[in-house]
């Protein structure tokens, strides 16, 4: 079985400070991928990222950047120098690398980043 | 925009009826997931179809059914609905199975009074 763990209900932080979303996994798959969603108000899911599960390289993408530690089954999302428009529900999510393709979500993260 | 469409984007009903959501996934993409947004269980899956064919299902319950067309577009059919049933369901399409990112579509907000 697969799970998601996102601890973190909420979170606000001040714009222009950095913020680092924690998600933690679980899955008997020896190969897998992990991702990040991004729901803003309006309600439609935004991929940000895929990582399959052998590459532990760190990824940056502008503000953004992710931390996978497979020692520790965690794959952190850290936005830098936040801005309002980064206020959203943020979803950390796990499929398995073959097979059935489904992912499993984590219940969610929700930023608000105060001007 | 992700490319997929979903319509209708809300849709009210009453206990009871029966209702189908549609889903056009992006061109090219061979296939379709449907994923149940609720506040009781966030976001499940709950069936994958690939170039016509059911792939995997999850969490789907019995009252529902789905299928994918020949032009790949798909409907979800939701029956003898329940309050419980009131959710976002999200379309999701990707080029092909395995290696692929899943590109979800706006969703439609089903409302069970």
């Amino acid at each position: 079985a697969q799970k998601v763990t996102q601890a973190q209900t909420e979170i606000s932080v001040v714009e222009k400070e950095d913020v680092t979303l924690d998600c933690v996994y679980e899955t008997r798959d020896t190969t897998y991928y992990l991702f990040w969603y991004k729901q803003p108000p309006s309600g439609e899911l935004v991929f940000l990222i895929r990582r399959n599960s052998f590459d532990e390289q760190n990824e940056i993408s502008g503000r953004y950047s992710w931390n996978f530690q497979k020692s520790t089954s965690s794959f952190n999302f850290t936005i830098t120098a936040s801005q309002v428009v980064d206020s959203a529900v943020y979803f950390c999510a796990l499929s398995p690398y073959f097979g059935n393709e489904k992912l499993t979500f984590g219940t969610g993260t929700r930023l608000t980043i105060i001007p | 925009d992700s490319g997929v469409t979903q319509t209708p984007k809300h849709l009210i009903t009453a206990t009871g009826q029966r209702v189908t959501l549609r889903c056009s996934p992006r061109s090219g993409d061979l296939s379709v997931y449907w994923y149940q947004q609720s506040l009781d269980q966030g976001l499940q899956f709950l069936i994958q179809y690939y170039n016509g064919e059911e792939r995997a299902k999850g969490n789907i319950l019995e009252r529902f059914s789905a299928q994918q067309f020949p032009d790949l577009h798909s409907e979800l059919n939701l029956s003898s609905l329940e309050l419980g049933d009131s959710a976002l369901y999200f379309c999701a399409s990707s080029v092909d199975i395995g290696d692929y990112e899943q590109y979800f579509g706006p969703g439609t907000r089903l409302t069970v009074t």
